[in-house]
């Protein structure tokens, strides 16, 4: 079956702006996770949704970050008044629980 | 919270040898410990995890390894190959999140 998927594969924006990215996880998994990849490091974790809950946002790195999953599906990743220091690659994740998660193929964020 | 050190950075064998991947972790609570494989401009694909209930875990030319005791796992990789070549990560956690190690990057040379 289809794997989870991201969109915008890219993206480059002005500092200051606003972003969505957007990721679609494998079709019934519960577990939803966003990670933050810089060059060079391992992903960091941002946020993980069990179901339409955000069970742990404790990776967020400030309030300009905020993700929703609405329905329990989809999930969006909302970066407000963006900074040259988010630029990264943003990595979402899903799984059935405690377990393998699978990745999807990220999203590089440019902040100009 | 979870710390995951991961040695070396940067390995470079040639084709056949072995390569041995090491990383420590912090949270004794941790349960749960998964490597996985980053090719250049790809995702992260899982290749083996263990869990800390055995001391471990093979599957063909991959091995994991646990001591719990001393807090350390490793990832041993037997006649290495060229495509074994890329960035692996190690992973610690408990629950469901886990907290990755910084990566090492294989070369491995024909």
């Amino acid at each position: 079956g289809a794997g989870v998927s991201q969109t915008p594969s890219n993206k480059v924006t002005e500092k200051g702006k606003y972003v969505e990215l957007r990721c679609d996880p494998i079709s019934g998994h519960t577990a939803l996770y966003w990670y933050r990849q810089s060059l060079g490091q391992g992903p960091e974790f941002l946020i993980y949704f069990q179901g339409t809950g955000a069970a742990d946002d404790s990776g967020l790195p400030n309030d300009r970050f905020f993700a929703v999953r609405p329905e329990g599906s989809v999930s969006t990743l909302k970066i407000q008044r963006t900074e040259r220091g988010d630029s990264a690659v943003y990595l979402c994740a899903s799984s059935t629980g405690q377990g393998e998660q699978f990745f999807g193929p990220g999203t590089r964020l440019t902040v100009l | 919270g979870e710390n995951v050190e991961q040695h070396p950075s940067t390995l470079s064998v040639q084709e056949g040898d072995s390569a041995v991947i090491k990383c420590t972790y912090s949270d004794s609570a941790s349960n749960y410990f998964p490597w996985y494989k980053q090719e250049l401009g790809k995702r992260p694909q899982l290749i083996i995890d263990i869990r800390s209930n055995v001391g471990e875990k093979k599957d063909q030319r991959i091995a994991v390894t646990l001591n719990k005791t001393a807090k350390h796992f490793s990832l041993h990789i037997t006649e290495t190959q060229p495509e074994d070549s890329a960035v692996y990560f190690c992973a610690a956690g408990g629950s469901y999140i886990p907290t990755f190690g910084r990566g090492t990057s294989l070369i491995v040379h024909p």
